[in-house]
């Protein structure tokens, strides 16, 4: 068993649909990244968070730590919200624990 | 902004070929890593440096070795190019100074091997 899982791996919407992508871990975590990875291979930090709920314009990420979960979300989706949404954990180290990653396709 | 650079977006090269993958970043980091991607495992950690001259073996290194000689290089080496060895290759970076462990991304190299 994967030490980060997410659900689901893939996933389809209509343009304007609320997304929900979300994330289990098993182990202490420091911190729960949400990262973006569009077609051509870049991948960039949406969130890092330890606590709580941070937004940012029609993202948001959410994590409980008592039931080791976190959530992205996305409002209004849009097809540039197309990509992989990848979680990752980090436990006190600077090394990074990836789950597999969903990949959302956006339909206009 | 920080930014990572890896020194291919493509590469193929013939099975037994030395191959080196080359990063850079500019922002003067201490920690840098490794990953390799593939479809439905994810990334995988090759290796990582948290200074120059030093290397620590991640989860897959069999088959790599890296190399730190400045603090803004970080090369991944192929010592035998297998085909098994085909792959997207990630760099990131991270400086453990701001205690954020937020890695920043290079844009990839996806390797063939034939």
């Amino acid at each position: 068993k994967n030490e980060v899982e997410q659900s689901p791996q893939n996933l389809t919407a209509q343009e304007g649909e609320f997304i929900t992508i979300n994330c289990s871990y098993s182990v202490g975590i420091s911190a729960l990244h949400w990262l973006q990875q569009h077609p051509g291979g870049g991948i960039v930090s949406l969130f890092m968070l330890s606590s709580g709920k941070k937004k940012h314009g029609r993202l948001i990420a959410t994590i409980n730590i008592q039931e080791k979960h976190s959530s992205l979300h996305i409002t209004a989706s849009h097809p540039r919200d197309s990509a992989v949404y990848i979680c990752a954990a980090t436990a006190n180290t600077d090394k990074l624990i990836f789950g597999t990653g969903t990949r959302l396709q956006v339909f206009p | 902004d920080v930014k990572v650079t890896q020194s291919s977006r493509y590469l193929v090269k013939r099975t037994g070929e030395k191959v080196f993958l080359e990063c850079v970043q500019d922002m003067d980091h201490e920690n840098m890593f490794w990953y390799r991607q593939d479809p439905g495992l994810g990334l995988r950690l090759i290796y990582f440096s948290y200074d120059v001259k030093m290397k620590e073996k991640g989860d897959i290194p069999e088959g790599y070795s890296v190399s730190r000689e400045k603090k803004e290089r970080f090369s991944l080496i192929l010592e035998s190019a297998s085909t098994n060895q085909t792959s997207m290759y990630l760099c990131a970076s991270s400086n453990t100074e701001l205690s954020s462990y937020e890695q920043y991304f290079g844009p990839g190299t996806r390797l063939t091997v034939t």
